[in-house]
Formats: structure tokens, sequence, C-alpha cells
């Protein structure tokens, strides 16, 4: 079953602007995890937040967990056609046995 | 160093035969994973290795998908009688127990004729 689902399902931006996505999940957690998939490269892992942190930065990207609202926000700043790929949450659930359980993904395209 | 690997690339196949899809996971890594991804979908969970214990089968759509994991290292995930509706991309991914952090090959392209 998906226990995260993003939002938007899909975002359109101009290169330059920042791009934000949403996840909400519905059980507890260890941890939040980020990943990109675009035709060149696959699915690449991107950031872990876990349960105890609040915000972590890499490069341009900044996450944000609220496990109180049970979601976190993804922000990817001063974006670049490079960037344009679908990007999935995946949830490490509490009591899971440390099975991901993925969202569906937000489509993005940075236009140049 | 040596990422997840899968074969084949692609796989084109009749219907109603069967077909075996294999994965080499990172050296090192306890944990293996199998997904099916549609044209356009998130990912299905299909089947989870940890070590020695037991597998997680929980997504295997039907008694036609079976997984093995031999050595603790390379696993072959079998579709027998193969559907059309089985046709998409298989994705493997290997992680390190306690950092979770999942390492995806590239995946096997199914496509059921």
């Amino acid at each position: 079953s998906q226990q995260g689902e993003e939002d938007p399902q899909a975002l359109s931006i101009q290169e330059g602007e920042n791009a934000t996505m949403n996840c909400s999940y519905k059980t507890s957690i260890n941890n939040l995890q980020w990943y990109r998939q675009n035709s060149g490269r696959g699915l690449v892992h991107l950031i872990l937040i876990r349960s105890n942190e609040r915000e972590k930065h890499s490069g341009r990207l900044r996450v944000t967990l609220d496990t109180s609202k049970k979601s976190s926000s993804l922000l990817i700043t001063a974006s670049r056609a490079a960037d344009t790929a679908s990007y999935f949450c995946a949830t490490d659930a509490t009591g899971n046995n440390r099975k991901l359980i993925w969202g569906l993904g937000t489509s993005l395209a940075v236009n140049p | 160093g040596a990422g997840v690997s899968q074969s084949p690339s692609n796989k084109v196949t009749e219907k109603g035969k069967d077909v075996e899809l294999r994965c080499d996971p990172i050296s090192g890594h306890t944990a293996l994973y199998w997904y099916r991804q549609s044209l356009g979908q998130g990912l299905e969970f299909l089947i989870y290795f940890q070590g020695n214990s037991a597998p997680d089968k929980s997504g295997l759509p039907s008694d036609r998908f079976s997984a093995e994991r031999t050595g603790g290292s390379v696993s072959t995930l079998t579709i027998q009688r193969t559907q059309q509706e089985d046709s998409a991309v298989y994705l493997c991914a290997s992680s390190f127990l306690g950092r979770n952090e999942q390492f995806f090959g590239p995946g096997t392209r199914l496509t059921v004729l």
C-alpha cells in the first residue's frame, strides 16, 4: 500500500524559480527520504531526514519534516532544466521492518 | 564502486511464457528489494529480502510471481505464465541495514506481447 502522498502531482516552473513539493503520510516513521527519477540516471536517493529532525539541507535542496502533521516538503531552489524529473517520498514506518513505503510522486518540469 | 546491476535491460516475451529477471546488489548490502513500476506510475513493492530472515512477500501480486536470493547476494525474480498486465519496468534496490538509503539498479523493461 502507498503511504506517502505527494502533491502536487505535476508542477511546471521556469528555470531559476523555486519548486516546492509536499508529502503526507499516515503512520509513525523512523525517517523519510526523497528520491529523484529521470530517464538519464534512473532512481536516485536525494536526502534522508530522521523523525527527530525538522529541517535538512543538501546543496540546493531543503527538506522539512513536521511529524505532528505527518508531512514533509522538498524545496529545490534556483531550479535548472536538469532538475526535470519525478520526485518521490518514501517513509520508513516504525515497526515495518525497515521496508520503505513509497508515494506516487510529483512530476516536475523546469522550462528553460 | 559498482552499483546495483540488473539483467536483461529489456525483455520482450510472449504471453504465457516464463521470464527470469536478475539483480546483482551492491556487495555487502544486506537488504534487497524488488519493485514494479508501470508507465508514469509510482513504485509498487513486490518483495523484500533482509539477511537470512524470511522474505517479505506481501507485495507479490499473484502466485505466478516468485523470487529467491542465493547466498545473500544475487536475486532472481521469476514470473510464470506471463500476462500482458505484467508489462512494466522491474526495479531492484539494495541497502545496508541501518542506513536504509536504497540504491537502485537501472531496471528491466518487460514487455509481454
